[in-house]
This record gives C-alpha cells, sequence and structure tokens, in this order.
C-alpha cells in the first residue's frame, strides 16, 4: 500500500517548455487534489477532482491544466512553463466518508 | 485574499514547554478544521482535527481550541518535544469537494 506518489520528484523546465506531472494513489480515493506551496504562502489550490472524468478549479489554476482519466490517476500540465512556477507541488487524495487529506511526497519543480 | 491567517511566522520553545499556534478565518461557511504537520522535504500529514460543534478536541499532547464566535482556533502542543519541530498548517474546509484553504504556515523548533 504506497498511498499517493508523486513522479517525478525533482525537475528543472526552461522557460516556455511544457511538462506533466503524474499522481497515483492507491486508497481507491474519489477525490484528488494538486497544491503548490511556496515559501510564507502555505499551500495553494490548483486543481481539484470529484471523480473520474471530473476537474474543477482551485485557487490559482492559471498555467495548469489537468485530467482525471482513471480514479486512480491525477494528472497536472504546464504547457507553457514560466519562472513563477517554480513552485513544489503537491498531490493529496480523500474519500468520500473521511475528510483526511492524504499527501504525496512533493514534487519540487523550477523553471529557468 | 487570505481567508486563513495563521501566526506566529516562526515559534521557537524549550523541550517541555507548550507551544501555541493561533489562526483566524473569515469564510464563516468553514465546517472541518484540520492542522497539518510538515516535516522537511515530506508532505503534510494530518495532525488533528476539529469540527465548529465543539469548543476543543484533545489527542495526547496535542489539543485544538476552537472560538466559533471569534472565528479563531488554536494548536496547544504540551510537553513540547524536539522531534516535534516541523512546520504546522492550519486550514480550513467547507462543501462535499472538501478542498482545504490553508494558513501561511508556522516553523516551530523545539530546542533540547
Amino acid at each position: 500500500n504506497a498511498g499517493v506518489t508523486q513522479t517525478p520528484k525533482f525537475r528543472v523546465l526552461k522557460t516556455g517548455q511544457s511538462m506533466t506531472l503524474l499522481c497515483a494513489q492507491d486508497m481507491n480515493h474519489e477525490y484528488m487534489y494538486w497544491y503548490r506551496q511556496d515559501p510564507g504562502m502555505g499551500l495553494r489550490l490548483i486543481h481539484y477532482s470529484v471523480g473520474e472524468g471530473t476537474t474543477a478549479k482551485g485557487e490559482v489554476p492559471d498555467g495548469y491544466n489537468v485530467s482525471r482519466l482513471k480514479k486512480q490517476n491525477f494528472l497536472l500540465g504546464l504547457e507553457s512553463a514560466a519562472p513563477s512556477q517554480t513552485s513544489v507541488y503537491f498531490c493529496a487524495s480523500s474519500g468520500t466518508t473521511d475528510n483526511e487529506q492524504f499527501f504525496g511526497p512533493g514534487t519540487r519543480l523550477t523553471v529557468l | 485574499q487570505q481567508q486563513v491567517k495563521q501566526s506566529p511566522q516562526s515559534l521557537i520553545v524549550q523541550k517541555g514547554g507548550i507551544s501555541i499556534i493561533n489562526c483566524a478565518y473569515e469564510n464563516t461557511a468553514f465546517d472541518y478544521f484540520p492542522w497539518y504537520q510538515q516535516f522537511p522535504g515530506k508532505g503534510p500529514a494530518l495532525l488533528i482535527a476539529i469540527r465548529p460543534d465543539v469548543s476543543e478536541k484533545k489527542e495526547g499532547r496535542f489539543t485544538i481550541s476552537f472560538n466559533k464566535s471569534a472565528k479563531q482556533f488554536s494548536l496547544h502542543i504540551m510537553d513540547s518535544q524536539p522531534g516535534d519541530s516541523a512546520t504546522y498548517f492550519c486550514a480550513a474546509s467547507y462543501g462535499s469537494a472538501r478542498q482545504l484553504t490553508f494558513g501561511s504556515g508556522t516553523q516551530l523548533t523545539v530546542l533540547p
């Protein structure tokens, strides 16, 4: 039982490049979330999903897209990376009967 | 707009002392208030949580105090230990999707 896993752990991009971050959970959770963590700002919600095939915008969605084609996976895409997207990205998941969100280990992204 | 304000930004406590972290919220629709603990290089993990129908919840050395009329809640860590040194985030959520709004975080250092 791995919980929530994220791929990759680290990545360096140049401005304008694209990439996809993968989140996978093996707890059969319905809800999945993508957050970004920046110094002094806590975690801010980018996008979330309440089920397979559904996605919704969070607090800071601009510059990101997501897809939830399978229940266990939630992908976060950056189509044209900008230095302002340098951050640590966390994925989380939760079930329908419990409020607890389980977080992955994070992806540290640097955009040069 | 920061809907959950957290203080202090950093806190240094002697071993055996009491650590107190405070949060204030604006949105009266919030109905779930968790505290997350994060160690360097790791994702946040749920520490303790409370709903607004109770004024206090205690789990071991950790206690949440909740003041609904003041829209404030706080985390108390009794008998603080060096192993408690971490970053603590308060958060709040409401609605079926349960997306979390986080405070900015408090870096706690417990001196041996």
